[in-house]
């Protein structure tokens, strides 16, 4: 069955620096993948989507890279500040289908 | 983008007893979804609900259990059943509404923290 592997220690760095959080997957052949961001106690909120024959996509702070041949996503967020604590989460999509699966997240903390 | 409400935020609720959630978006979407996301795992999708036709469920989760409603375009209820202290857990509602084959991203709730004791 399809897997989603993202880093489960969380992420700690130091403000100003570049967070790299990785989403890595098996079994499956994503059409798209998408970033979401969830806080504590709130619902996830959209932040990417890249599609597969895309190789990077950025978005003001943000920068998403899709490697089909590896199977692995990586999402950027460049000067980091502390608002940017939060869990990110990845997730795979098919144009065939509207399911969504998702990956388990990354806690992100970021020191001032 | 949709804005999207649940009801309640958080219960506490004693085995054996049933809990619905009421989920209210601010616009008519074609479909609706909802997740359930225990902590430190992934968001898992219990079941699709269309409007005027019965919901769609994943593997894992039936009917009995998570009888949902979808009476209209911006409203839908998920029951949580004869509940065990297995069932607490985080239940998100989301929508997405797009038109054609591009892939849109999805609108979720704030979520229900669900305590079974």
């Amino acid at each position: 069955s399809q897997k989603i592997e993202q880093n489960s220690e969380a992420l700690n760095i130091q403000e100003g620096k570049t967070a790299t959080l990785t989403c890595n997957y098996t079994n499956y052949s994503p059409a798209y993948l998408q970033w979401y961001r969830q806080d504590p106690g709130r619902g996830p909120v959209f932040l990417l989507l890249i599609r597969e024959n895309e190789k990077e996509k950025r978005k003001e702070r943000l920068k998403v890279t899709f490697d089909t041949t590896l199977k692995q996503s990586l999402f950027h967020i460049t000067a980091s500040q502390p608002a940017d604590s939060a869990t990110y989460l990845c997730a795979l999509g098919k144009d065939s289908s509207y399911k969504l699966i998702f990956g388990s997240g990354t806690r992100l903390l970021v020191r001032p | 983008s949709a804005v999207i409400s649940q009801k309640p935020s958080r219960d506490i609720c004693q085995r054996g007893t049933s809990l619905t959630i009421q989920c209210q978006v601010d616009s008519q979407v074609t479909m609706m979804f909802w997740y359930r996301q225990q902590p430190g795992q992934s968001l898992t999708l219990i079941a699709t609900a269309n409007q005027g036709s019965e919901a769609t469920y994943e593997s894992g989760f039936v009917i009995d259990k998570f009888p949902i409603s979808r009476p209209n375009l911006t409203f839908s209820t998920l029951t949580v059943s004869n509940m065990s202290p297995e069932d607490s857990s985080i239940y998100l509602c989301s929508v997405e509404d797009y038109s054609g084959r591009t892939p849109n991203e999805q609108f979720f709730g704030p979520g229900t923290r669900l305590t079974v004791l």
